[in-house]
């Protein structure tokens, strides 16, 4: 199995600040890794696929960039409505999740 | 656009099988450009991926899970359906049905549901 660690698991930021979340597998995924967010109560939402396209819709104050085993994501400035928490996943070889990374307000 | 929601029962007995149907509007469960999942989230946890089916019936399972997870479709009803055989308190969770996309090689979950908490109790 592939394993998906993200870090931190938790950050405090403020609005506008630059915020980036890093995703390391513990072994390759190629580009096979897309980041989602999740609000309080809420399904998760895609957010970026293959590693760093943008899905339809989503700000681009939000980008991904990585391969291989280490992925990030980054939002250039923290918005309120960014404050969430952020799961990475595989879809390489079969799909798994990291564990989830919170965003606080500070 | 595709609209999931799911149902089914929010109580299953331990040692029993929860079954739960995810309804898809908006578009046919016949598509060539989707598979058909299910996720779930224990309270306060993460999200793990159960498996997926495709239009021809094809299959696959997370293979920690694979020797108690069935996911099926039904074409007449436009609904796909999971079913995790004997269950215990770990399996309490929200769960998800998904739609991933196929039209990316990476083939990222593009649809929710908005979830159905399920408890395993006694």
């Amino acid at each position: 199995d592939i394993q998906m660690t993200q870090s931190p698991s938790s950050l405090s930021a403020s609005v506008g600040d630059r915020v980036t979340i890093t995703c390391r597998a513990s072994q390759t995924v190629n580009s096979f890794l897309n980041w989602y967010q999740q609000k309080p109560g809420k399904a998760p939402n895609l957010l970026i696929y293959a590693a760093s396209i943008l899905h339809s819709g989503v700000s681009s104050r939000f980008s991904g960039s990585g391969s291989g085993t280490d992925f990030t994501l980054t939002i250039s400035s923290l918005q309120p409505e960014d404050f969430a928490t952020y799961y990475c996943q595989q879809s390489y070889s079969f799909r798994t999740f990291g564990q989830g990374t919170k965003v606080e307000i500070k | 656009q595709l609209q999931l929601q799911e149902s089914g029962p929010g109580l299953v007995k331990p040692s029993e099988t929860l079954s739960l149907t995810c309804t898809v509007s908006g578009g046919s469960i016949n598509s060539i450009n989707y598979y058909w999942g299910w996720i779930r989230q224990p309270p306060g946890k993460g999200l793990e991926w159960l498996g997926s089916v495709y239009h021809s019936g094809n299959t696959h399972y997370d293979p920690s899970l694979k020797s108690r997870v069935t996911i099926s479709l039904d074409t007449s009803k436009n609904q796909f359906s999971l079913r995790l055989s004997s269950v215990t308190v770990a399996d309490t969770a929200v769960y998800y049905c998904v739609g991933e996309n196929q039209q990316w090689l990476v083939r990222p979950f593009d649809y929710w549901g908005q979830g159905t908490l399920v408890t395993v109790s006694s």
